[in-house]
């Protein structure tokens, strides 16, 4: 079935510690985009990255690192510089040629939480 | 993105109809309207999109005034699992725009 996984659901991060969330699609989509979710909140949108090697900060960059060195993998680094990563997180994908119709596609989401 | 209001939660009885309001004043001639829904502890997933014209695909209907200041998505026949968090949301045309999420509106879904 193609999909977006996140691995893990569940993550602990102890203080000063980096995390690695992990996103991987296979819907042959160009475009994909991690968000942050707050209990009660909208999105809001940590880093997207439109092709392969190439990445731009979203609203709330800070604290988050990414790469994208092949089309199906979008990892999120949650460093230690992020004071308060405790959030549901939330790997997309879609297809970028599509303008304002873009539809985007949801993983499952990765809930981290501080120990 | 143009901003777009919607109430912060709505309850409809399972079975009838549900009529979920979007206000979008600000709207421009090209932007179009998606609807996204997220069940709880899940990602959002696509509903609904429009532009000028009403649409209906096998989840909902989309329902947009003459003048798109407003748009209103329907849910023909609520079930337990319609309770969601529904956004809407406007999107431009001409070059990359990203999405912004609101708050979105909760539907309770009462047996």
């Amino acid at each position: 079935d193609g999909g977006i996984t996140q691995s893990p659901k569940y993550l602990f991060r102890k203080e000063g510690q980096n995390v690695t969330l992990s996103c991987e699609q296979n819907l042959n989509h160009d475009a994909m985009y991690w968000y942050r979710q707050d209990p009660g909140q909208g999105l809001r949108l940590i880093y997207y990255s439109q092709i392969v090697n190439d990445f731009q900060k979203g609203d709330i960059a800070e604290g988050y690192s990414v790469s994208r060195e092949k089309k199906e993998s979008f990892p999120l680094t949650v460093t230690s510089a992020q004071k308060n990563p405790t959030a549901f997180y939330l790997c997309a994908s879609s297809t970028y040629d599509r303008g304002a119709q873009e539809t985007q596609y949801f993983g499952p989401g990765t809930r981290l939480l501080v120990l | 993105d143009a901003k777009t209001t919607q109430p912060n939660s709505m309850e409809s009885n399972e079975e009838e109809p549900v009529h979920l309001p979007c206000n979008h004043s600000t709207i421009s001639g090209t932007d179009y309207i998606h609807w996204y829904r997220q069940l709880p502890s899940q990602g959002p997933e696509y509903v609904i999109h429009g532009l000028t014209s009403n649409v209906n695909n096998r989840m909902a209907s989309l329902a947009i005034a003459e003048d798109r200041k407003s748009s209103t998505l329907i849910l023909h026949r609520a079930t337990l699992r319609d309770a969601a968090v529904y956004y809407c949301i406007l999107r431009h045309s001409g070059g990359y725009q990203k999405v912004t999420f609101g708050t979105g509106t909760k539907l309770q879904v009462i047996p």
